[in-house]
């Protein structure tokens, strides 16, 4: 089944002990890209990655970093985390071409919560 | 700077109406504009995805229209059930590299 995972679902943590959200896709998608989910914000992307080794900042950059090692692999990293960083989090992936006009799949979120 | 607007916030029908969602946007130079769904704690469910030179995309219930000009597209429902009860999500590709933007969603009730 094609489908983007993302791990952990839920984590509660304390402020400044790094963390990482992980997220992978089966569809050998070029594309991924994190998002944000913040009531009254919508989503609002932070990072994105065309390829692999191939990564560019978002909207909302500030506090995390990503990499892309593997195509599948597009882990989200927050070094020092801090109680802002409380949101829904979305790992989304697509093909990507000249005229991209596939769709983009999305993972089932991650909710992480900062004390 | 696109900005993409969804209105009503929220909507509650009785069981069997057709459901009208709306979304603006004020940059007309877009790729694609895609519907998705988000249920309580899930993630986004892709409904469908109009490219730009498209006028309107259909899948089984669903129609989703597209006026670039005036920077509009509405999805329909038609029938609607109690099933169809979640949040309506537009989102524009406007960029190369893929970024969406997305609306603040239309939260719908459909009640039995």
């Amino acid at each position: 089944e094609a489908q983007v995972t993302q791990n952990p679902r839920y984590l509660i943590t304390v402020t400044g002990k790094k963390l990482t959200v992980t997220c992978s896709q089966n569809m050998n998608h070029e594309y991924m890209s994190w998002y944000r989910q913040d009531p009254g914000l919508g989503l609002r992307q932070i990072y994105y990655s065309m390829n692999v080794e191939v990564t560019d900042k978002g909207d909302v950059p500030e506090g995390y970093k990503v990499s892309r090692k593997e195509k599948r692999n597009f882990p989200l990293i927050l070094e020092s985390p801090s109680p802002n960083q409380t949101s829904l989090y979305f790992c989304a992936s697509s093909s990507w071409g000249p005229s991209n006009n596939q769709p983009q799949h999305f993972g089932d979120g991650t909710r992480l919560s900062i004390l | 700077k696109q900005e993409v607007t969804q209105i009503p916030a929220a909507l509650s029908v009785p069981e069997g109406e057709n459901l009208v969602l709306n979304c603006s946007f004020t940059d007309s130079a877009i790729y694609n504009l895609q519907w998705f769904r988000q249920d309580p704690g899930k993630g986004l469910t892709s409904l469908l995805l109009i490219q730009s030179s498209q006028r309107e995309q259909t899948s089984g219930r669903l129609n989703a229209s597209l006026d670039k000009s005036s920077g509009r597209s509405t999805l329909y429902i038609a029938a609607s059930q109690p099933g169809d009860s979640a949040t309506y999500l537009c989102a524009v590709r406007s960029d190369s590299w893929g970024k969406l933007q997305f609306g603040a969603g239309t939260q719908v009730v459909v009640t039995p």
